[in-house]
């Protein structure tokens, strides 16, 4: 089973601030089918970016994604007010579980 | 676009069953897959199992093997998952969503069906 860390566990910053949160997984993430998504209190989650780097639709392009192998990375340029929330990696690529990291918060400073 | 519609909230007692539907409209997922994801009050989210629909067959999380089900109704568009020997710590919401056919994450979830474990 693929086990997925995420930092910082919460992320303190700014409307207009750069945002950059980690995902590292135990071992090679398999075609880079790493997603993130993000969760709203009382909501389901929302895919924001699969593949590693592709957005989904009507996702804007404040929301980037990147790496490969067992580090990635979501970069959101310019915060929202909005975007204040959780964001959860998930690696989908070899053979089940498809696991979550444990998730990172993004609060307003 | 499609919508994922979960059945409603349930109290159940420890030891019992639950079973949980997640309603596709529009006749039909669109997917391959369809997963079932539950998130204990202010916790995570935590993969339990996926079934694949062309095969009907399912996969489960080692956590829940022996006491998770997850099955489907193609003719009506319609997943469940049902968990036994329920305890406290079930307590959650869960979540079913589809895989898109070009993202193969998860991109539809339903609303979530809050099941409480309490005697």
């Amino acid at each position: 089973e693929i086990v997925l860390t995420q930092s910082p566990g919460t992320l303190s910053l700014s409307p207009g601030d750069r945002a950059t949160l980690s995902c590292r997984a135990s071992q090679s993430v398999s075609s880079n089918y790493l997603a993130w998504y993000q969760q709203k209190p009382g909501q389901a989650p929302r895919l924001l970016i699969y593949g590693a780097s592709d957005r989904a639709i009507d996702i804007p392009d404040r929301f980037s994604g990147s790496g490969s192998g067992t580090d990635f990375t979501l970069t959101i340029s310019r915060l929202e007010p909005e975007d204040f929330a959780v964001y959860y990696c998930q690696q989908y690529g070899s053979s089940p579980p498809f696991t979550f990291g444990p998730g990172t918060k993004v609060d307003v400073k | 676009q499609v919508q994922l519609v979960q059945s409603g909230a349930e109290v159940k007692k420890p030891g019992s069953s639950v079973k949980v539907s997640c309603k596709a409209s529009g006749g039909t997922f669109g997917s391959n897959t369809v997963t079932w994801v539950r998130q204990a009050p202010g916790q995570g989210l935590e993969w339990m199992g996926r079934i694949i629909l062309i095969f009907g067959s399912a996969n489960y999380a080692q956590k829940f093997q022996g006491r998770v089900t997850i099955t489907a109704d193609e003719s009506t568009s319609t997943a469940y998952m049902e968990l036994s020997s329920l305890k406290s710590e079930d307590t959650a919401v869960y979540y079913c969503a589809r895989d898109g056919l070009k993202t193969s994450a998860l991109d539809y979830w339903g609303q979530g069906t809050l099941v409480t474990v309490s005697s």
